[in-house]
């Protein structure tokens, strides 16, 4: 079955320095894979997908995420954190039409 | 940009009531929608597909008599908790794939917290 596993519930970061968002998965085909973004009090917005095309990945607001065959992850990350980036961050795979998520992680930036 | 709206936001119940919570697409069609259950500090779990026309299919482990889906257009699911108890309090969100998507591109609704008294 396919899933994701992302490690740390809560990541703390000072702004300005590089954010890392760990996530691995498992999957016995290809996978496509996803980080979504929930901000305080907001719906899901997608942050950025791999879909076999690029393994590097550029998303919105500066994220990118790496996709690892050889190390089954597909970490997210930020060079530079702002005090925006405060948000709760899902790892998720497509397993046909549906979406699962992995359990998140907190991501709390220090001034 | 396509919407997803869900309505309420936030309801507070009585043990035993039932509750129904609205999921519209505002500006796209969608056939298939797709219902989460999010407890405080932890994922978003799969409920149920909700399909236009036909019954909706649920996860393993979701109680299709608790959380009843009906999905009467292509632009509103809704998703009834009978007899709801506390253990029912929790966030429950939609999404939608719109047409011509992308792979795993969905728009989610904003929630419904749900808090059964």
């Amino acid at each position: 079955a396919q899933s994701v596993t992302q490690l740390g519930s809560h990541v703390s970061v000072s702004e300005g320095a590089l954010v890392l968002l760990r996530c691995n998965y498992s999957s016995s085909v290809p996978p496509y894979l996803f980080w979504y973004v929930q901000y305080p009090n907001q719906g899901l917005q997608l942050l950025l997908k791999y879909t076999s095309a690029a393994t590097l990945v550029k998303g919105i607001n500066g994220f990118e995420a790496e996709f690892k065959k050889s190390e089954t992850s597909f970490h997210l990350t930020k060079p530079s954190a702002h005090m925006s980036d405060a948000a709760e961050y899902f790892c998720a795979v497509s397993v046909g039409d549906k979406i699962i998520f992995g359990k998140g992680t907190r991501l709390h930036i220090l001034p | 940009g396509a919407v997803v709206s869900q309505h309420p936001s936030w309801v507070i119940c009585k043990s035993g009531t039932s509750v129904k919570i609205e999921c519209r697409s505002l500006d796209f069609q969608a056939t298939t929608m797709f219902w989460y259950r999010q407890f405080p500090k932890q994922s978003l779990m799969l409920m149920a597909t909700s399909n236009e026309g036909s019954k909706a299919t649920y996860e393993q482990g979701v109680e299709k008599d608790k959380f009843l889906i009906n999905h009467a257009s292509l632009t509103l699911s809704t998703l009834t908790v009978t007899s709801a108890h506390p253990e029912d309090s929790s966030f429950y969100i939609c999404s939608a794939p719109p047409r011509n998507r992308g792979i795993g591109e969905l728009f989610f609704g904003e929630g419904s917290r749900l808090t059964v008294l």
